[in-house]
């Protein structure tokens, strides 16, 4: 069964340093997202993108965060200057190119640490 | 995009019918419902979506009265593998740059 692969599993940086999480979402979808969870919290949404632009953010996707899709394979977010509230599970999601059929699959996360 | 409530948890024994309860009374004409599973430190899995009435498929049945302002998920015989939190979600299909909102969960406890 095709799954969307986040890389790291667990990233440790200090504050202020530049992280970039990696996602390979399922081959043939095109639309993408990210969503944090905190531990202990319940899950967040973050950014959807789709067509080689954000299509809608929420208010803690800020100036310190940013998405790309720099090949046809991988989609990334950046975090600018970690704070140590970054620290969380990042979850990378696709959904299929049918509207018929829209569900979004989780990767398994990266877990990001903020010292 | 509609707000769910979801009991916070529940416990089972192993072999029984477990039924968690969603309501979505503000659900709009082109939502789904969908449901998804989350194990600690995992991403949350896909289980089930509907439209309306019930669907079913190897792992779960999904019940939408004709209101639709509330869903039940039933997983049928739980074994404790299936500890784990349920999320219902409901979602504008038609949209590809929809947004999953998800609320607490239901935090079910499968006991031997």
């Amino acid at each position: 069964e095709p799954e969307v692969t986040q890389t790291p599993s667990h990233q440790v940086t200090q504050m202020g340093q530049e992280v970039i999480l990696r996602c390979v979402p399922i081959s043939n979808h095109l639309y993408f997202y990210w969503y944090r969870q905190i531990l202990g919290q319940k899950v967040e949404f973050l950014v959807s993108f789709y067509n080689n632009e954000i299509s809608e953010k929420s208010e803690i996707f800020d100036d310190q965060f940013s998405v790309e899709r720099p090949d046809g394979s991988n989609f990334t977010l950046k975090i600018r200057s970690t704070k140590l509230e970054d620290s969380a599970m990042y979850f990378c999601a696709s959904m299929g190119d049918s509207l018929a059929k829209n569900i979004q699959y989780f990767g398994a996360g990266t877990r990001l640490s903020v010292l | 995009l509609a707000k769910t409530t979801q009991p916070i948890s529940m416990d089972s024994y192993e072999g029984q019918e477990v039924n968690i309860t969603c309501s979505h009374n503000n659900i709009a004409t082109n939502d789904y419902i969908t449901w998804y599973q989350q194990f600690p430190s995992q991403g949350p899995r896909f289980i089930i979506q509907g439209y309306k009435t019930k669907v079913t498929n190897e792992v779960a049945s999904l019940f939408i009265p004709a209101d639709r302002k509330s869903s039940t998920l039933s997983l049928p015989r739980v074994s404790l593998s299936d500890t784990a939190v349920y999320y219902c979600l409901v979602g504008d299909r038609t949209s590809g740059t929809y947004k999953y909102i998800f609320g607490t969960g239901t935090r079910l406890k499968v006991l031997a």
